[in-house]
């Protein structure tokens, strides 16, 4: 079992819409969670972290964490073309261990 | 301005030949690391590094080499032994193991 999953898409939305990426871990002792956007053909960019319970907002991008049901998500609102890329899941867990997801392509149609 | 330098972006060898390639950061991170990505690939850790004069082999540290003199350096040596060395590499820090990191530009390495 992999220690991060995510569905590798590809995700469609219309412009305008709620994008919402999803992420499952296998640690319970998963303490911080990541979300990063690679462009095409780009290196990953940090988004988003989340450590507590609850939901986190930075302007369109919500991030949500479940640790019960051991799920991270991450809700793009209003989404805009320039949101299509692929979206990388990360997780940090006890003894500094860092793992990251494959990934979820997003493509937000005009 | 702070942040990582990969160079070069694009780089071309022949089969056989070892190549390095470059990773700085001026962030201050303790913590260093070398990615590979393959196309419509996930992120796999080659090599990283906690401190200085200390690295330890990731998950397909084969055929690669690595060296941290200093903080600041952490350049990666990809050797005639990497049976497929064609791929997108990513040098990564964070201020210690277990925190956010950040990517530098990566460098795209093309055998042939």
């Amino acid at each position: 079992q992999k220690e991060v999953e995510q569905n590798s898409g590809p995700l469609s939305v219309p412009e305008g819409a709620i994008a919402s990426l999803n992420c499952t871990y296998s640690d319970r002792g998963s303490q911080s969670f990541f979300w990063y956007r690679q462009y095409s053909g780009k290196s990953p960019e940090l988004i988003m972290f989340i450590y507590s319970n609850g939901d986190k907002e930075d302007g369109r991008f919500t991030a949500q964490l479940n640790k019960a049901s051991q799920y991270v998500s991450l809700l793009i609102r209003d989404s805009q073309p320039s949101d299509s890329a692929t979206y990388l899941c990360a997780v940090s867990i006890t003894g500094n261990q860092f793992y990251f997801g494959t990934g979820t392509s997003l493509t937000v149609i005009p | 301005d702070g942040g990582i330098t990969q160079s070069p972006k694009y780089l071309f060898r022949k089969e056989g030949q070892n190549v390095t390639l470059s990773c700085e950061q001026n962030l201050n991170h303790d913590a260093m690391y070398w990615y590979r990505q393959d196309p419509g690939q996930g992120l796999r850790l080659i090599y990283y590094s906690q401190i200085v004069n200390d690295f330890q082999k990731g998950d397909i540290a084969e055929g690669y080499s690595v060296s941290r003199e200093k903080k600041e350096s952490f350049p990666l040596t990809v050797t005639s032994a990497q049976k497929n060395p064609t791929a997108f590499y990513l040098c990564a820090s964070s201020p210690e193991r277990g925190y956010a990191q950040y990517f530098g530009p990566g460098t795209r390495l093309t055998v042939t």
